[in-house]
């Protein structure tokens, strides 16, 4: 693996199925990130996590929970899905541990349908 | 609230220079990005600016200005491959990017 993948590539899901989107990243970040994009919009912080162990609430959290068991993976997950969340998902990852800033690198991105 | 305006969509022609403007009101300022993201793939890194003034990169500038809560991109001898959107996003007080909508640059033969 270089980078960040993500998986799946797109998906149709049914409105009330659970899904989780899986993302992993081999570049040793501490930082990692949930990110959905729609037309028209910027890209929105879901969720977030500065370390392993840890995680936060970004700027549209309902309907999606997080975990960070290790550093290499982050999935999303969501428990009933509403076609509202129909939308283009990055993860993306940072080492926020020094520098002078924190360029984030993105994954490739799961397009995700519910129907 | 906290905000990021950029235009929409800009037409420019094939070896000509272009300008992206983007205006920010966020609570805090801890730099501000610009990436690229070419249709129906993940964004990339462009640039960075912390400091007032101009950080130059090959063909591509940007500059920033504090006090006005602005930037903007300086694209130079555009290319048909920069055909792309391109988004601007200010890190805030909580070191958290706020995003632009993008900005669609169309380059024209």
């Amino acid at each position: 693996i270089a980078g960040i993948t993500q998986a799946p590539t797109s998906q149709i899901l049914a409105a009330g199925r659970r899904m989780t989107l899986r993302c992993t990243q081999d570049m040793r970040h501490n930082a990692m990130y949930w990110y959905r994009q729609d037309l028209g919009l910027g890209l929105r912080l879901i969720h977030y996590s500065n370390t392993a162990g840890t995680t936060g609430k970004g700027e549209v959290p309902d309907g999606y929970s997080v975990s960070r068991a290790n550093t290499d993976d982050f999935p999303l997950t969501l428990a009933s899905a509403v076609p509202s969340q129909t939308s283009v998902y990055f993860c993306a990852s940072s080492d926020s541990r020094g520098g002078d800033y924190n360029e984030q690198f993105f994954g490739p991105g799961t397009r995700l349908t519910v129907l | 609230g906290q905000n990021i305006d950029q235009p929409t969509e800009m037409t420019a022609t094939e070896g000509a220079i272009v300008q992206i403007n983007c205006t920010y009101q966020t609570s805090g300022f801890n730099g501000l990005f610009w990436y690229q993201q070419h249709a129906g793939e993940a964004p990339t890194f462009l640039s960075y600016n912390v400091l007032d003034g101009l950080e130059e990169k090959g063909r591509f500038s940007s500059f920033l200005s504090r006090s006005k809560g602005y930037s903007y991109l300086l694209l130079k001898e555009l290319q048909m491959k920069d055909s792309a959107s391109y988004l601007c996003a200010v890190m805030d007080s909580n070191y958290q990017l706020i995003w632009g909508a993008g900005t669609k640059l169309i380059i024209k033969p």
